[in-house]
């Protein structure tokens, strides 16, 4: 069963529209949850949350998590065709398990013109 | 600084063939892992490093050995390639372990594409 889920896999938007990419997760020992943006091949890390209801920011782009319903949300306002990329969004845990993160299987998200 | 840096970009090799795939990182960072993404699938943990001389497995180590010497680098090996081994590798590094609680950007190297036919 995965421990992170996002959704949706993929969706296509015009440009001007707001979009909501949603990670859900279930792992033991929550440490923080992590989203970056992968264009072409190497992911950049967006934002690192911690703390739930706290909200992070960057230009169009916002992320929020809530720890006790396990989700993160990113939303991207005024998407761009440069905002099409896949999202990426991984949980890091703290002690047991490999020092690493878990990743979910993105969202693909494509924007048109 | 150059940040991650990963070589070959691109690499095909034949079945049973070795070879290494070199990561370094000019940061000073402690912590050094190595991923594999493939379609579909999100990034998967193959080896980590906390540190010189240490290493250890992620969720998908069977097939690849890394070794630690020294900070700057990290390299991945392939002993025996298999064509299971086609793959999207990337090296990443942080300057604490993911794990120790300090808010920390990972750093992702550009990625190698790896084939074996």
């Amino acid at each position: 069963e995965d421990k992170v889920v996002q959704s949706p896999l993929s969706l296509v938007v015009h440009e001007g529209d707001t979009v909501t990419l949603n990670c859900s997760y279930e792992v033991t020992n929550f440490r923080s949850l992590l989203w970056y943006k992968q264009e072409k091949k190497a992911p950049t890390f967006l934002f690192m949350l911690t703390s739930s209801g706290i909200e992070k920011k960057s230009g169009r782009l916002s992320s929020i998590l809530d720890k006790k319903e396990l989700f993160s949300i990113l939303n991207i306002t005024a998407t761009q065709t440069g905002d099409s990329a896949v999202y990426l969004c991984a949980v890091e845990e703290a002690g047991g398990g490999a020092d690493g993160l878990t990743f979910g299987k993105g969202t693909h998200l494509i924007i048109q013109p | 600084n150059a940040g991650v840096t990963q070589t070959p970009k691109f690499q095909v090799l034949k079945t049973g063939q070795s070879m290494t795939l070199q990561c370094a990182q000019d940061m000073n960072h402690e912590y050094m892992s190595w991923y594999r993404q493939d379609p579909g699938m999100g990034l998967r943990l193959i080896h980590y490093s906390v540190g010189a001389g240490i290493t250890d497995q992620g969720e998908v180590p069977n097939g690849y050995n890394v070794s630690r010497s020294t900070t700057e680098d990290f390299p991945l090996r392939l002993l025996s390639a298999a064509p299971s081994q086609t793959s999207v590798y990337f090296c990443a590094s942080s300057y604490s372990p993911l794990t120790s609680g300090i808010a920390d950007t990972q750093y992702f190297g550009p990625g190698t594409r790896l084939t074996v036919l």
